[in-house]
């Protein structure tokens, strides 16, 4: 079984829509959660960290649930520019070894 | 501006060939990681170094050899690389390796093994 495990897409969605990621991870010493984007032939860059409470920046929402070992991503109101692929990350508690999933590409069109 | 900075951002090298992979940064941060990442697969974790100390090897080929001479420098050894090892080479640092925190990636070096 693979340590995180995301479905991999393509999320094609119109421009306003609501889309939902989710990501589950097999290690249930992980600490730390986090979604990356990553543009097309860029480096990955911090979309939001996840924390037990859940969390929101702007249209986009976390959410963790240790119980079932899965976290999730909202995104309202889809953009044009949110098209990217999306990396659920993991963190165990000893060392700084980050752990990505495939990621989930999401296309959003006019 | 990003503060890990990656050199070469491309490099396209025979397998006979000799090169390394330089990154640095700007963050005062003291760990340091090489990713690789290849088309369609998930970013894989090769090395990390906390305070200059190799901390992680995660089961790399040993054609491949990283050198960390202080916290704010991380360089990756290529030699006799074969075409598979074509890949997006990611560097990234994080404050501290115990803390649990994000990591900040540098723009990647895009490597071609002819």
């Amino acid at each position: 079984r693979k340590e995180v495990e995301q479905d991999p897409g393509p999320f094609n969605v119109p421009e306003g829509a609501t889309v939902a990621f989710n990501c589950t991870y097999s290690n249930s010493a992980s600490q730390s959660f986090f979604w990356y984007r990553q543009d097309c032939r860029k480096e990955p860059k911090l979309l939001m960290s996840v924390y037990s409470s859940g969390n929101e920046d702007g249209r986009f929402t976390a959410q963790l649930n240790r119980a079932s070992q899965y976290i999730s991503l909202l995104i309202r109101d889809s953009k044009l520019s949110d098209s990217a692929t999306y990396l659920c990350v993991v963190n165990t508690l000893y060392g700084n070894k980050l752990v990505f999933g495939a990621g989930t590409i999401l296309r959003v069109k006019s | 501006e990003t503060g890990v900075t990656q050199t070469p951002r491309h490099l396209v090298m025979g397998m006979t060939n000799k090169k390394s992979l330089k990154c640095e940064q700007h963050l005062g941060h003291n760990a340091m990681y090489w990713y690789k990442q290849s088309a369609k697969k998930p970013l894989e974790l090769m090395f990390v170094y906390n305070f200059k100390e190799q901390t992680e090897n995660n089961s790399v080929p040993s054609r491949f050899s990283p050198e960390c001479p202080n916290s704010s420098h991380l360089f990756l050894h290529l030699h006799t690389l074969q075409p598979e090892d074509s890949a997006l080479y990611l560097c990234a640092s994080s404050p501290d390796r115990e803390l649990n925190t994000e990591a900040f990636f540098g723009q990647g070096t895009r490597l071609t093994v002819v």
